[in-house]
């Protein structure tokens, strides 16, 4: 089945610094990619949609200068915390869908990234 | 708005069958999804309805009624890596997945 590689699996930064996330698509293509962000016992919160090639659309509320998204081929987009606070500290999952799959598949998760900030 | 409703925690035994409910409102809809979630871990895709009626897969069942805005996870012969949270998710018009809260599985011996 697809498969979608996150790294790295945990972080801990200090506050001001940035972080880079990457999400690997290994075995598929996926044109669109999506940026998840869920905080303890709460659920999933969409933060992004990468698209390969164009810009990322942010969800409401998200700040796209603190959280930078690039999604420069086919497998790969990588989501950016910069100058990261304590309060960014939460799990981050990246999704792909593999279009071979059709518009109807499901998202193929990474294993998540858990981001500490002290 | 859009709202999808869970359960937060349910508690069953080994071996016992379970039923988890979501209702939702959305702004249309294509197709409804159920992802396992352990602690700690990413969601797994486990099923996936657009047309009503139940789909089977193995353990896990899922059932839809477009009309009652409604689904619900059977999962048979409970065992205690069946632990997790469920989360229910439906996509709408726009095919943006609405996720619920999850509901939180808990099996005992």
């Amino acid at each position: 089945g697809a498969v979608v590689s996150q790294h790295p699996s945990w972080v801990i930064c200090k506050s001001g610094t940035s972080v880079k996330i990457e999400c690997r698509s290994l075995d598929f293509q996926a044109t669109t990619m999506f940026w998840y962000r869920q905080f303890p016992k709460q659920s999933l919160m969409l933060m992004a949609t990468s698209n390969e090639g164009s810009k990322a659309t942010y969800e409401q509320g998200v700040e796209k200068d603190k959280f930078l998204i690039n999604h420069a081929s086919l497998t790969l987009s990588t989501l950016t915390v910069t100058s990261a606070h304590p309060e960014d500290s939460s799990f981050y999952i990246c999704s792909a869908r593999d279009l071979r799959d059709g518009e109807n598949s499901p998202l193929h998760f990474g294993n998540g990234t858990r981001l500490t900030v002290t | 708005g859009q709202n999808i409703d869970q359960p937060t925690e349910m508690t069953a035994t080994e071996g016992a069958i379970v039923q988890i409910n979501c209702t939702y409102q959305t702004s249309g809809f294509n197709g409804l999804f159920w992802y396992q979630q352990h602690a700690g871990e990413a969601p797994t895709f486990l099923s996936y309805n657009v047309l009503d009626g139940l789909e089977e897969k193995g353990r896990f069942s899922s059932f839809l009624s477009r009309s009652k805005g409604y689904s619900y996870l059977l999962l048979k012969e409970l065992q205690m890596k069946d632990s997790a949270s469920y989360l229910c998710a439906v996509r709408d018009s726009n095919y943006q997945l609405i996720w619920g809260a999850g509901t939180k599985l808990i099996i005992k011996p």
